[in-house]
């Protein structure tokens, strides 16, 4: 099936700094799109989510956009912690379930002091 | 609510052995999904139950199974193992369909000797 693909493998940010990692996603019939953060020996952890009929959508220090006009999602986190040190994965869904999520190969995100 | 929960958490078997590993979704969540995880192919959907009826299914050999119960709770079954499966196999609950958002356990991590 189509997939879900990130565009960097590591993404090292200042303490402090705004952070953004960036998915492209290929399959233009997928209608909800989710966040994951994953620490180590850990499984994934929901972050946020928005549905195709948003292309905005704000948390709690997290903001997700989606560009559907060129299959663009990314993940915005503001004022970067130690704590937000993971990997990172944004996953599709096609709306029919038949795959379950599709998932991109994830970011890493590493803070520096 | 307490979490989705795997069990068991660790687990070393030898070419050839079968495995049987188990999840127990968040309390009112029907829909269990299972993945696997590597760092080669990173997540990859395995299969979904709902109801105790397997209702998806990914790309994966007949080798792996699986069950639901009428708690919701479900088992992943690996026959004949292969060294190939040693991964950290996930399982996640959603409340209907796998659709909706996905809430994942902390896996469990397969070593195939």
């Amino acid at each position: 099936g189509e997939s879900v693909g990130l565009h960097l493998p590591t993404l090292s940010v200042q303490e402090g700094d705004n952070s953004i990692i960036n998915c492209a996603y290929s399959n233009s019939a997928s209608d909800y799109f989710i966040w994951y953060k994953q620490e180590s020996g850990k499984g994934p952890q929901f972050i946020i989510d928005i549905r195709s009929n948003m292309d905005k959508r704000q948390g709690q220090r997290v903001t997700v956009l989606l560009n559907k006009t060129v299959k663009h999602l990314s993940l915005q986190i503001a004022a970067t912690q130690p704590g937000d040190s993971a990997v990172y994965f944004c996953a599709e869904n096609s709306g029919g379930g038949a795959d379950g999520l599709t998932f991109g190969k994830g970011t890493h995100l590493i803070i520096q002091p | 609510k307490a979490g989705v929960t795997q069990t068991p958490r660790y687990l070393i078997k030898t070419r050839g052995q079968q495995v049987t590993l188990s999840c127990s979704p968040i309390s009112g969540h029907r829909s269990v999904s299972w993945y696997q995880q590597t760092p080669g192919q990173g997540l990859q959907f395995l299969f979904e139950y709902f109801s105790e009826t397997q209702r998806n299914k990914g790309n994966f050999p007949g080798r792996f199974s699986g069950r639901q119960f009428s708690n919701s709770r479900s088992e992943m079954n690996v026959s004949t193992l292969e060294l190939g499966d040693s991964a950290l196999y996930l399982c996640a609950s959603s409340p209907d369909k796998s659709t909706d958002t996905q809430y994942f356990g902390p896996g469990t991590r397969l070593t195939v000797l």
